[in-house]
């Protein structure tokens, strides 16, 4: 199973919108609509913002928000901040008996 | 409060065997998956495998089965990751994670990470 597309990198101004694209087939993201994002801050370990296509676990920032459109999901960052600095991986199920894949990244920079 | 707390940073020689842990806590443990991911140097997250400390079902990744062991100590809430012969390849951060499903779907909780250098 080949990893998810991403753009290797974002940039935007703090306050600015950025949006991330995870591009799948119709076999992981377009199939089941079980998309998770996560946010990997410089030296840290991943940390779960987005399942299910646009849930957000406890704590995490309405700023953050998901969406999928056919065999592409999406991640938008809204009012960017310095904090949201990090890399993106998004990840979609496949089935009950192959592993997800991971996204190939993105890095996300604010200028 | 749920935690994953990783065992410290390792520096080996090629053909040394290695274990390292994850200790959970704040959740029942023989309940969830728990499970390994590598990130080698610059790269991204690949699943290697994951097991149910319950009963000790164990599934892993076909690019890392045969060449690692994962294991679980109900007794001491520990997950394991073992190699028998090291190679320089396997020089990469360790992270362990608990997922909802055995496919390592919704990894809502994830260690600090290991360090793991192999070196002559």
């Amino acid at each position: 199973q080949s990893a998810l597309t991403q753009p290797p990198s974002v940039s935007g101004s703090p306050g600015q919108s950025v949006t991330i694209s995870c591009t799948g087939t119709s076999s992981d993201v377009g199939s089941y609509h079980r998309v998770s994002w996560y946010q990997q801050p410089p030296g840290a370990a991943p940390k779960l913002i987005i399942y299910e296509v646009n849930n957000r676990p406890s704590g995490v920032p309405f700023r953050f928000s998901g969406s999928v459109s056919g065999n592409t999901a999406s991640l938008t960052i809204s009012g960017l901040r310095a904090e949201d600095e990090a890399d993106y991986y998004c990840s979609s199920y496949i089935s009950s008996s192959t592993f997800e894949v991971f996204g190939t990244g993105t890095k996300v920079t604010v200028l | 409060e749920v935690q994953l707390v990783q065992s410290g940073a390792e520096v080996k020689k090629p053909g040394e065997s290695l274990k390292i842990s994850c200790k959970a806590s704040g959740y029942s443990f023989t309940g969830y998956w728990i499970g390994w991911v590598r990130q080698m140097p610059g790269k991204g997250l690949e699943w290697m495998g994951v097991i149910y400390p319950g009963d000790s079902d164990t599934t892993y990744s076909p690019s890392f089965q045969g060449q690692v062991t994962i294991s679980a100590d109900k007794s001491s809430n520990t997950a394991y990751l073992q190699w028998s012969s090291l190679r320089a390849s396997d020089s990469a951060m360790y992270y362990c994670a608990r997922p909802s499903l055995r496919s390592g779907y919704l990894a809502d909780y994830w260690g600090q990470g290991t360090l793991v250098t192999v070196s002559s």
